[in-house]
């Protein structure tokens, strides 16, 4: 089975810190992504990426940067936390072949900006 | 861009019973894909169905099964004999076919099962 794993499941932040959110997966998937998980918003995507050192901006990639130095993991960084950023936050993966391919999530990072 | 509606917030079903998802999604392509997602209460987001566009059949899973209407843009998931275990939050979502587009999924806002003992 895939597994895609985040770090951290709980996190508590102060406004102002930098924030690394880790994901790695372990099925050799060229696409990873992380999204966003707001009530009455669902998902919203904030980067993905396709390849080791290469990301794309995604719907709301204001306030985030991102890095993926080897093919297994994609990280999600908050350069400066602020509260409107307190949210669940979703990792995924998924093949690089045809859209029809599943994304896989991973249990997501519960993320409190205080 | 494609955007997916799902304009059920919250539904409820009585255990053994049948119930019905609704989603509705706006695009301009004519291949894609759609996907019914189950987020239980311990958060991992799970596949449950897959439908390909250019694909008449529904799509079948077990108790879980859909209704793809491609002319009128709906894809709904038909949950049957509930069970206990099927209470979660249902997220539809679209993928485009095109590989320009093919990296991003667009979900909906997400339909709260409840089910009742």
């Amino acid at each position: 089975d895939v597994k895609v794993t985040q770090s951290s499941r709980y996190l508590v932040k102060r406004t102002g810190e930098k924030v690394f959110l880790e994901c790695v997966q372990d099925m050799d998937h060229e696409n990873m992504f992380w999204y966003r998980q707001d009530p009455g918003l669902g998902l919203r995507l904030i980067y993905f990426s396709y390849d080791v050192k290469m990301k794309e901006k995604g719907d709301i990639p204001e306030g985030y940067s991102v890095s993926r130095e080897k093919k297994e993991r994609f990280s999600l960084i908050l350069e400066s936390a602020s509260t409107n950023q307190t949210s669940m936050y979703l990792c995924a993966s998924s093949l690089w072949t045809a859209g029809g391919n599943t994304i896989y999530f991973g249990e997501g990072s519960w993320l409190t900006v205080v | 861009a494609q955007t997916v509606t799902q304009s059920q917030p919250e539904m409820s079903v009585q255990e053994a019973e049948t119930v019905t998802l609704s989603c509705t999604y706006d695009t301009s392509e004519s291949d894609y894909y759609l996907f019914w997602y189950k987020q239980p209460p311990s958060r991992q987001m799970i596949l449950v169905i897959r439908q390909e566009a250019y694909k008449q059949q529904n799509a079948t899973e077990n108790r879980f099964s859909v209704n793809f209407q491609k002319a009128a843009k709906s894809f709904s998931l038909k949950i049957s004999d509930s069970q206990l275990g099927d209470a979660a939050m249902y997220f539809c979502a679209y993928r485009s076919a095109v590989w320009e587009n093919n990296n991003d999924m667009r979900f909906g806002a997400g339909t709260r099962l409840t089910v009742k003992p």
